[in-house]
């Protein structure tokens, strides 16, 4: 079982719509990352959050980490937001690694 | 701005070939990470460098070598190929020594073994 979960795996949205894909964690936890892969293969990091809500454009990064759980949002949705979505944690301690999810995969049609 | 450079973006090898993989960046980055993507499963690491002169052992570092030759370059070797590391191979870089500033990931290695 993967140490970090996301759901779902797979979602197709209409162009306009709000999305939100979660990551869920089993233990504390001193950052998470929110990752885009985009379907060439490039991955650019989007977010790196501890606490509270991020903002960049029309993505939007939050953390529970009492829930130990995360989720990215993307409002008005367009189809050049189709990529693989992936989240990565960093456990406390002096551990200098990232555990990665397996990814969303997002399309958004027109 | 370049970035992460990897070499090659394909390989195919026959099982029990050698070859190293390079990576560099130019981005004045401490810290240096290789990692392999596989179908189904997250991005593993397999060796990272904190700093120029050290190296250490991720998740999956079992047929595998590493070399940190200065700042900028940070290259992954297999000795033997095996079909088993037929993957897509990611370098990254990050400005601090642990994992809490944002990686900033190359376009990745298509390497397959036969």
């Amino acid at each position: 079982k993967n140490e970090v979960e996301q759901s779902p795996q797979n979602l197709t949205a209409q162009e306009g719509e709000f999305i939100t894909i979660n990551c869920s964690y089993s233990v504390g936890i001193s950052a998470l990352h929110w990752l885009q892969q985009h379907p060439g293969g490039g991955i650019v990091s989007l977010f790196m959050l501890s606490s509270g809500k991020k903002k960049h454009g029309r993505l939007i990064a939050t953390i529970n980490i009492q829930e130990k759980h995360s989720s990215l949002h993307i409002t008005a949705s367009h189809p050049r937001d189709s990529a693989v979505y992936i989240c990565a944690v960093i456990y406390g301690g002096a551990t200098n690694k990232l555990i990665f999810g397996t990814g969303t995969l997002l399309a958004v049609q027109p | 701005n370049a970035g992460v450079t990897q070499t090659p973006k394909f390989q195919v090898l026959k099982t029990g070939q050698s070859m190293t993989l390079q990576c560099a960046q130019d981005m004045n980055h401490n810290s240096m990470y290789w990692y392999r993507q596989d179908p189904g499963m997250g991005l593993r690491l397999i060796y990272y460098s904190a700093s120029e002169g050290t190296t250490d052992k991720g998740e999956v570092p079992n047929g595998y070598n590493v070399s940190r030759l200065n700042k900028r370059e940070f290259s992954l070797r297999l000795e033997s190929a095996a079909p088993s590391q037929t993957s897509v191979y990611f370098c990254a870089s990050s400005e601090g020594s642990y994992s809490n500033q944002p990686q900033h990931f190359g376009d990745g290695t298509r390497l397959s073994i036969l």
